[in-house]
């Protein structure tokens, strides 16, 4: 089955523990894009990318790094520079286009301070 | 720049009765408008989209929503609905360009009652 594979599926993080989120796709696509989603907030957008060895921040981007060697891999990274890591991680891919394009989500990380 | 306005945050509903969830949009051009839908500890997942031509959308397991330009507003509709539609609903608007250009809602908490 093609589809997006996020893990681990819970986290957890101590103080000043830098801790990085796995998201793996085998639909071919371009594209990848990682959310966090805080409860009554929506969807932010952390970082995304639409090609191997580029990404640009998003909204949100402080506190956390991303890397793009692969197609299919789209790791993030949380630093002990966000202080408020606390929430749930969704990443998503889509193909490149002109905006219009469906995005597909993987069924998340909830990352949790101890 | 483009915003999006879910106007309710929860909506209870008897099952087998009609729901409509609001979203109204601000732009100053022209906008592609989606609706996702995500089960509890899940990812999103495409409901339906509106990129152009008929102001009337279909989309998947009976839902619908109309692109109202004049008012700026895209809202979800289903006229009977089932205890598996209880889920939170996400608006979501863009005016192009990327996919990273996506701005969601803050969701809708649709609850469905026997």
């Amino acid at each position: 089955d093609g589809g997006i594979t996020q893990s681990p599926k819970y986290l957890f993080r101590k103080e000043g523990q830098n801790v990085t989120l796995s998201c793996e796709q085998n639909l071919n696509h371009d594209a990848m894009y990682w959310y966090r989603q805080d409860p009554g907030q929506g969807l932010r957008l952390i970082y995304y990318s639409q090609i191997v060895n580029d990404f640009q921040k998003g909204d949100i981007a402080e506190g956390y790094s991303v890397s793009r060697e692969k197609k299919e891999s789209f790791p993030l990274t949380v630093t002990s520079a966000q202080k408020n890591p606390t929430a749930f991680y969704l990443c998503a891919s889509s193909i490149v286009g002109q905006g219009g394009e469906k995005l597909f989500f993987g069924s998340g990380t909830q990352l949790s301070v101890l | 720049a483009q915003s999006v306005t879910q106007l309710d945050s929860q909506v209870p509903v008897f099952e087998e009765a009609p729901v409509e969830l609001r979203c109204n949009y601000s732009s100053s051009v022209s906008v592609y408008l989606f609706w996702y839908v995500q089960y509890p500890n899940q990812g999103l997942q495409l409901l339906l989209k509106y990129l152009s031509g008929s102001t009337l959308v279909k989309g998947i397991n009976g839902f619908e929503a109309e692109f109202n330009k004049s008012q700026t507003s895209f809202h979800l509709r289903k006229p009977s609905v089932h205890i598996s539609d209880t889920a939170e609903y996400f608006c979501a608007v863009t005016a192009g360009g990327s996919q990273g250009n996506l701005i969601f809602g803050k969701g809708t908490k649709l609850s469905v009652k026997p």
